[in-house]
């Protein structure tokens, strides 16, 4: 049973809007959460992380929303580039525990 | 330069074979994690080691095995008992278990022929 859902597989948005990547979990454990950008036949690389005291948390471009009574986060990235297609993932520890990962969301940017 | 090496990039291997991925970290973290990547399903989490000489079953652990010898090292075994060996594998580490990111290998691609 995934515990970390990412129900959207693809996004495809024009440079310069923005692009709203979802996440929702169901383990009221998780209490630390991270997206990461992947790029085919590498590592994803660490983008934002927001701990589940907070609701928001900003780093450049990049914003991402937290919503604990909807279990829900959300990446923000403005503006949108071309070089911002990857395979973005939502990931969540649970308390003294793991590291799990949703099922990654396609963002194409086009040009 | 810091960071994690997983070797090969590329690996074979014939239906029956056991074969050991390669993951070594000179971060001086103490714990490593295995997951796996096939298409539409994400990273699935197959084996973690939070400190040497110990380690836990992740979610997909039948079929593969994993030693923590060293605080470096944390080697993955495939064996034969895996179904669907074929996939993407990445190692990460991190230096304390939770409020933090994960630093992942670039991964080693593995075809079962």
């Amino acid at each position: 049973d995934q515990q970390v859902k990412q129900n959207s597989p693809s996004l495809s948005v024009q440079e310069g809007r923005i692009s709203i990547l979802n996440c929702d979990y169901t383990n009221s454990m998780f209490d630390y959460f991270l997206w990461y950008k992947k790029y085919p036949a590498e590592g994803p690389t660490f983008l934002i992380s927001i701990s589940s005291i907070k609701d928001k948390n900003e780093d450049g471009r990049f914003t991402v929303f937290l919503n604990k009574s909807a279990k829900h986060l959300s990446l923000h990235i403005v503006p949108s580039q071309p070089g911002d297609s990857a395979v973005y993932f939502c990931a969540a520890w649970e308390y003294g525990n793991k590291l799990v990962f949703g099922a990654g969301t396609i963002l194409r940017v086009k040009s | 330069d810091g960071g994690i090496t997983q070797s090969p990039k590329y690996l074979f291997r014939k239906e029956g074979q056991n074969v050991t991925l390669s993951c070594e970290q000179n971060l001086n973290h103490d714990a490593m994690y295995w997951y796996r990547q096939d298409p539409g399903q994400g990273l699935r989490l197959i084996y973690y080691s939070q400190i040497v000489n110990d380690f836990q079953k992740g979610d997909i652990a039948e079929g593969y095995s994993v030693s923590r010898e060293k605080k470096e090292s944390f080697p993955l075994t495939v064996t034969s008992a895996q179904k669907n060996p074929t996939a993407f594998y990445l190692c990460a580490s991190t230096n304390r278990v939770g409020y933090t990111e994960a630093f992942f290998g670039q991964g080693t691609r593995l075809t079962v022929v």
